[in-house]
């Protein structure tokens, strides 16, 4: 089945400690998103990448780092200078400009 | 101001209701305008995709959008306990960055048996 795949579920970070989200997706889609989500709060943008080897940043990309080597997978790595990063992380895609995303299940980070 | 606002709720309605959940927005360049479904702790679904002004049916689900007065809504026929879920209004303008919708904060609502 196509779709896209988040892991870890859940994941606990130390302070100090860099953790890396994984993202990957088998839709053949171009461009993928990673946003962050607290509650009440909606969705915000954090990066994204129209194509392999080009990402952009969003709305609150500082803490955060992103890399695009291949076109099925978009890992995020919430640095230790992030200093609020307990929230809901989402990572999506869409084909090409096409406005209509596809959600991944999502990973809840916590900070031990 | 947000670029789009949506009253988080909760909406507690019962089974068969008809339920509206708006939003509103600032900018007037936004043309596509998405709902989407998100049940707890996992990623949101899109429910219905619009452009530009008008009214889109899909079963029990009727999208409404007026840009002159920069309103959304989303309406919900027969309400099912399986629609209790928090429902996110998205929009951009093709112009934009590429993925770059604007979400509100979601609606959260639970239809009861």
């Amino acid at each position: 089945d196509g779709g896209i795949t988040q892991s870890p579920k859940y994941l606990f970070r130390k302070e100090g400690q860099n953790v890396t989200l994984s993202c990957e997706q088998n839709l053949n889609h171009d461009a993928m998103y990673w946003y962050r989500q607290d509650p009440g709060q909606g969705l915000r943008l954090i990066y994204y990448s129209q194509i392999v080897n080009d990402f952009q940043k969003g709305d609150i990309a500082e803490g955060y780092s992103v890399s695009r080597e291949k076109k099925e997978s978009f890992p995020l790595t919430v640095t230790s200078a992030q200093k609020n990063p307990t929230a809901f992380y989402l990572c999506a895609s869409s084909i090409g400009t096409n406005e209509k995303l596809f959600f991944g299940s999502g990973t809840q980070l916590s900070v031990l | 101001q947000k670029e789009v606002e949506q009253d988080p709720g909760p909406l507690s309605v019962p089974e068969g209701a008809i339920v509206s959940l708006n939003c509103t927005y600032s900018n007037s360049a936004f043309q596509y305008f998405m709902w989407y479904r998100q049940y707890s702790r996992k990623g949101p679904e899109l429910l219905m995709y619009t452009y530009s002004s008008g009214n889109k049916e899909d079963g029990r689900f009727t999208a409404q959008v007026d840009k002159s007065s920069k309103y959304i809504s989303l309406f919900i026929r027969d309400s099912q306990p399986s629609d209790s879920a928090t429902y996110l209004c998205a929009m951009t303008n093709r112009g934009s960055t590429l993925g770059r919708l604007y979400f509100g904060r979601g609606t959260q609502l639970t239809v009861w048996p």
